[in-house]
């Protein structure tokens, strides 16, 4: 167990439809990362939080969106789904040190 | 984009050999740092080198850095099938973003 808690763990949604994905972080974590992984490619950079405020963004699309609570946990809201957005997704937390502490993965299925 | 580009794609080794994994990245960098992921899972993180260390060992991993050449070297001593993963090199992109290479994936056959 890693500490950072993502939820659910397995999703499966039609096409248009909206979800949301949930993280918490290590306990003193302030910095939240999202990340996609699509079958077979890398990790793709969504956005990052820190302490509640967005400080870095990647190849997001506008349909996605995120947030980080004051108690730290983060969302990932993606909306009107595509057949293309079927992919593992991750949260991970950051504290003092330079590296993440990555969850288990939310793995979305769009049909 | 990308910041960093593992080579090769795909690796096939037999127990108890060593494997070495490559990495190159564009921009300067603080630091560079491996990761591995068993299938389907979270990435767990290995090893972090600074850009003013060329070398660092872990157990039966060793890194190298070349920030001359923009390049880092990991290496499996030994390996055993619990090492079947994918390995990630990740650089930071500005302060914030670390981003990921496409990843290596090891196969050690018994």
């Amino acid at each position: 167990d890693s500490g950072v808690t993502q939820t659910p763990k397995h999703l499966i949604t039609a096409t248009g439809q909206r979800v949301t994905l949930r993280c918490s972080p290590r306990s003193g974590d302030l910095s939240v990362y999202w990340y996609q992984q699509s079958l077979d490619q890398g990790l793709q950079f969504l956005i990052q939080y820190y302490n509640g405020e967005e400080r870095a963004k990647g190849n997001i699309l506008e349909r996605f969106s995120a947030q980080q609570f004051p108690d730290l946990h983060s969302e990932l809201n993606l909306s009107s789904l595509e057949l293309g957005d079927s992919a593992l997704y991750f949260c991970a937390s950051r504290g003092k040190e330079s590296w993440l502490t990555f969850g288990s993965g939310t793995r979305l299925t769009v049909v | 984009s990308q910041q960093g580009e593992e080579d090769p794609q795909a690796l096939s080794i037999q127990e108890g050999e060593n494997a070495t994994m490559n990495c190159s990245y564009k921009t300067s960098i603080n630091n560079l740092q491996w990761y591995r992921q068993n299938s389907g899972r979270g990435l767990v993180h290995l090893i972090l080198i600074r850009s003013n260390e060329r070398e660092k060992h872990s157990g039966r991993l060793r890194v190298t850095l070349d920030t001359s050449k923009k390049s880092s070297s990991l290496l499996i001593t030994a390996s055993r099938a619990a090492d079947t993963a994918s390995y990630f090199c990740a650089t930071h992109q500005g302060a914030q973003k670390l981003v990921f290479g496409q990843g290596t994936r090891l196969t050690i056959n018994p």
